[in-house]
């Protein structure tokens, strides 16, 4: 079973310019979630979906962070303007709604921000 | 909110030397408890978990039980190997069984030296 699939794995912009990043989740994993995981700490959620539909974007700075998953499956994440502070690994994670809990996750995008 | 706290490392042992990373957790219902392994260059993955009061999860030689009278769920190992060197992440899930983002705790790096 192929597992969760991030691009790019490392990206450097400059402050004010935007960047975006993409996640294929697991076959058949209706839920995603993404997470940002800044240096020396946990990862802390973004935003949860649940098949197309957001479940949870409570902590999604929605005033330069935006992201979609279009008909259930990719997603993308998106910064615009990206600041020094989003510097972090950017996660996305899949798991099965079945209520299982095992949330899979990818590789991660590690973003610098100069 | 819910929390997850976990010692602080980084932690450096002997081959063979006997692992705890301590683990407690704030959270208002019956959460479920994971430890995620994050070994350098890669993901995270699922290390164990345990869904209710007194459960053990093991899985590679590690083990965790849900403590719930003292909110913990310390993560040991009886002979770590340098193969084990890696950041570990303790972390939570507010409803038991369903599909909740995980609320994670700062990481503990352990370091294995033969």
């Amino acid at each position: 079973e192929a597992g969760v699939a991030q691009s790019p794995r490392y990206k450097i912009i400059e402050k004010r310019q935007s960047v975006a990043f993409w996640c294929n989740p697991i076959s058949g994993h209706a839920t995603l979630y993404w997470y940002q995981q800044i240096l020396g700490q946990g990862p802390k959620l973004l935003i949860q979906f649940q098949n197309n539909g957001v479940v949870d974007d409570s902590q999604l700075p929605k005033d330069r962070f935006s992201a979609e998953r279009l008909k259930g499956v990719d997603s993308t994440l998106k910064i615009q303007p990206a600041k020094l502070e989003d510097s972090a690994v950017y996660l996305c994670a899949s798991s099965h709604a079945d209520g299982t809990d095992t949330q899979y996750f990818g590789p991660g995008t590690r973003l610098t921000v100069l | 909110g819910d929390s997850v706290t976990q010692m602080e490392g980084p932690v450096t042992l002997s081959e063979e030397a006997f692992l705890t990373i301590n683990c407690t957790y704030t959270a208002t219902g019956y959460p479920s408890l994971f430890w995620y392994v994050q070994y350098p260059g890669e993901g995270l993955q699922l290390l164990l978990k345990a869904t209710k009061a007194d459960d053990k999860g093991s899985n590679k030689g590690f083990e965790a039980t849900y403590r719930k009278e003292t909110t913990s769920f310390h993560l040991e190992k009886g002979s770590v190997q340098v193969s084990d060197s890696a950041v570990y992440f303790c972390a939570l899930s507010d409803l038991p069984g369903g599909n909740t983002p995980l609320v994670f705790g700062k990481g503990t790096r352990l370091s294995v030296i033969a």
